[in-house]
């Protein structure tokens, strides 16, 4: 079993549209969790951190549940720019990070 | 806010070279660095811890005597890839965690021939 499992997708969604990411992880010691984007070929960037009491930022709502080891991403009103493959991370001991594969967005017009 | 700068952006070689990767943090002191493997398609794979003045740590399944890390200052880590192989061609790229949270490099995408 995959530490980190997303679906991979692609979601291709409208322009305007509510797309829902899910992903689970397997250690129940994980201490920190995580949401970046990765564009093609480019170095991930962190899109945002992600709280048990649920946290959001602009269009971006992330969600944590502990006890089923499950977190979410939401993005309302998708951009074009919004296009990438977002990466769930989940921060163990050690300040080591593990990925998900990431689950692949477009967006189109 | 910090920045890891990676370099060389691209590489091609041939089979059986070595290729130095190196990881400079330009505004903090980078006491650790990850070093990650990415294939197509699949996630960030980490592959060894280094640590400024000792021996890095290896995950399990990465030859330590193929990828040679060095970590002998503060700004500065390198992952050599020794006597390259095709299937050694991936996107290699490393992290440091910092005050702000963790700062990646921009990536090495390396390709044997």
């Amino acid at each position: 079993r995959k530490e980190v499992e997303q679906d991979p997708g692609p979601f291709n969604v409208p322009e305007g549209a509510t797309v829902a990411f899910n992903c689970t992880y397997s250690n129940s010691a994980s201490q920190s969790f995580f949401w970046y984007r990765q564009d093609c070929r480019k170095e991930p960037k962190l899109l945002m951190s992600v709280y048990s009491s649920g946290n959001e930022d602009g269009r971006f709502t992330a969600q944590l549940n502990r006890a089923s080891q499950y977190i979410s991403l939401l993005i309302r009103d998708s951009k074009l720019s919004d296009s990438a493959t977002y990466l769930c991370v989940v921060g163990e001991y050690g300040n080591k990070l593990v990925f998900g594969a990431g689950t692949i967005l477009r967006v189109k017009s | 806010g910090a920045v890891v700068s990676q370099h060389p952006s691209w590489v091609i070689c041939k089979s059986g070279t070595s290729v130095k990767i190196e990881c400079r943090s330009l505004d903090f002191q980078a006491t650790t660095m990850f070093w990650y493997r990415q294939f197509p398609k699949q996630s960030l794979m980490l592959m060894a811890t280094s640590n400024e003045g000792s021996k890095a740590t290896y995950e399990q399944g990465v030859e330590k005597d193929k990828f040679l890390i060095n970590h002998a200052s503060l700004t500065l880590s390198t992952l050599t890839v020794t006597s390259a192989h095709p299937e050694d061609s991936s996107f290699y790229i490393c992290s440091a965690p910092t005050n702000y949270g963790y700062t990646f490099g921009s990536g090495t995408r390396l390709t044997v021939v």
